[in-house]
């Protein structure tokens, strides 16, 4: 299985700041990367696919990089409804893998 | 608008069997493969299984394969995830989830419902 490896666990940041989350797989999984954002009590929502791409409606102040096993989501200002948990997935092959998830806090 | 409702949720004993639904609306659900994730209390996310658009490809992970079968009925708009031999460990949230599809290829999860809780315990 493809392990997803999320760094930090936790991330205390202040609204405006430019924080980046990493994700690192232990092999590679070509472009096949998500980002996932989770608020209480509430199902996740794709913010990034295919490491890049923005999905329909997500702000653009969420972006992603990387390639093959190193990939970061970078919000370039943070907003109050940021603080949440965030996850890397990979989809490049069975089992789908999840990072163990980001928890973005207020400082 | 995409929704995907979860159902069948419950109390379970260990070994018991419990049967999720997913109704789906607001697309044409046949042509779109679908999956189960689970995310226990306090945890993180895990994938459960998927099935392809037509059903006639199916994929779980190693900690439920041979307990749990995944199933849809395209006439119905429904998925299904039959769960026998229920563990603690399986105790979770449930959520359906869509996954975006192009020409029977599926990719990331585009929709997800807002889950049902499974209980495993005596």
């Amino acid at each position: 299985d493809i392990q997803m490896t999320q760094s930090p666990s936790t991330l205390s940041a202040s609204v405006g700041d430019r924080v980046t989350i990493t994700c690192r797989a232990s092999q590679s999984i070509r472009s096949w990367l998500a980002w996932y954002q989770q608020k209480p009590r509430k199902a996740p929502n794709v913010l990034i696919y295919k490491v890049s791409s923005l999905e329909g409606g997500v702000p653009s102040r969420f972006s992603g990089s990387g390639s093959g096993t190193e990939f970061t989501l970078t919000i370039s200002s943070l907003q109050p409804d940021d603080f949440a948990t965030y996850y890397c997935q990979q989809y490049d092959s069975y089992p789908y893998t999840f990072g163990q998830g980001t928890k973005l806090e207020i400082k | 608008e995409v929704q995907l409702l979860e159902s069948g949720g419950g109390l379970a004993q260990p070994g018991g069997s419990l049967r999720l639904s997913c109704v789906v609306s607001g697309l044409t659900f046949s042509s779109y493969a679908m999956s189960w994730v689970r995310q226990a209390p306090g945890k993180g996310l895990e994938w459960v299984s998927v099935i392809s658009d037509s059903g006639g490809r199916t994929y779980y992970a190693d900690s439920v394969k041979g307990r749990f079968t995944i199933s849809r009925d395209n006439s119905k708009n429904t998925l299904y995830l039959q769960m026998n031999s229920l563990r603690a460990e399986d105790t979770a949230l449930y959520y359906c989830a869509k996954h975006t599809t192009y020409n029977h290829d599926w990719y990331h999860f585009d929709y997800w419902g807002q889950g049902t809780r499974v209980t495993v315990s005596s």
